[in-house]
């Protein structure tokens, strides 16, 4: 059972456009939710996260907005540049002590048009 | 400084044999971990270690073991390799227990025939 999900494969954006990436989790337990961006043949780098407190987080062109009764987040690219094209994932913790347990998505692939 | 490296980059193990995956760190970092992705899905945790001598299981530990006698270096082992360990293996450290300052290496790709 799925309790991170991404539904889109993948999105293709034109450039300077905004991209939305969506992510849905179903474990209430989750407070605390991550972003990674990952090229090809590269480990994913931690891109931008935020904590079941807040509703925004944003740092530069990334946004990312949570939705607690939805059990909704998404990441919002602004301008979409063609670096950004790469596969996103979402990942939620329980962020209690003792917690190094983190639930990935499937990932969604981003195209950045020139 | 290198980061996280992990060596090899790939490779083909028939079904039983043994391997171990290196991770090394020069980043002086005590977290360290082992994640697995398979084809299309998300990572998923397979041990993690807090320091030198301390590890402990993630989600998917079954058919692994780990070790770790230094700081810097985190060797995943593979016994009795089967067709369901195919997937890409990464690595990762950081200085705190916080997701947001890890690190990962480039991956190992394995495929078990």
């Amino acid at each position: 059972d799925q309790q991170v999900k991404q539904n889109s494969p993948s999105l293709s954006v034109q450039e300077g456009r905004i991209s939305i990436l969506n992510c849905d989790y179903t474990n209430s337990m989750f407070d605390y939710f991550l972003w990674y961006k990952k090229y090809p043949a590269e480990g994913p780098t931690f891109l931008i996260s935020i904590s079941s407190i807040k509703d925004k987080n944003e740092d530069g062109r990334f946004t990312v907005f949570l939705n607690k009764s939805a059990k909704h987040l998404s990441l919002h690219i602004v301008p979409s540049q063609p670096g950004d094209s790469a596969v996103y994932f979402c990942a939620a913790k329980y962020s209690g002590a003792g917690s190094y347990q983190l639930t990935f998505g499937k990932g969604t692939k981003l195209s950045v048009i020139p | 400084n290198a980061g996280v490296t992990q060596t090899p980059k790939f490779r083909i193990l028939k079904i039983g044999q043994s391997m171990t995956l290196q991770c090394t760190q020069d980043m002086n970092h005590n977290y360290m971990y082992w994640y697995r992705q398979d084809p299309g899905m998300g990572l998923k945790l397979i041990y993690y270690s807090v320091g030198a001598g301390i590890t402990d299981k993630g989600e998917v530990p079954n058919g692994y073991n780990v070790s770790r006698s230094t700081t810097e270096d985190f060797p995943l082992r593979l016994e009795l390799a089967a067709p369901s360990q195919t997937s890409v293996y990464f690595c990762a450290s950081s200085y705190r227990r916080n997701q947001e300052t890890q690190y990962f290496g480039p991956g190992t790709r394995l495929l078990v025939l």
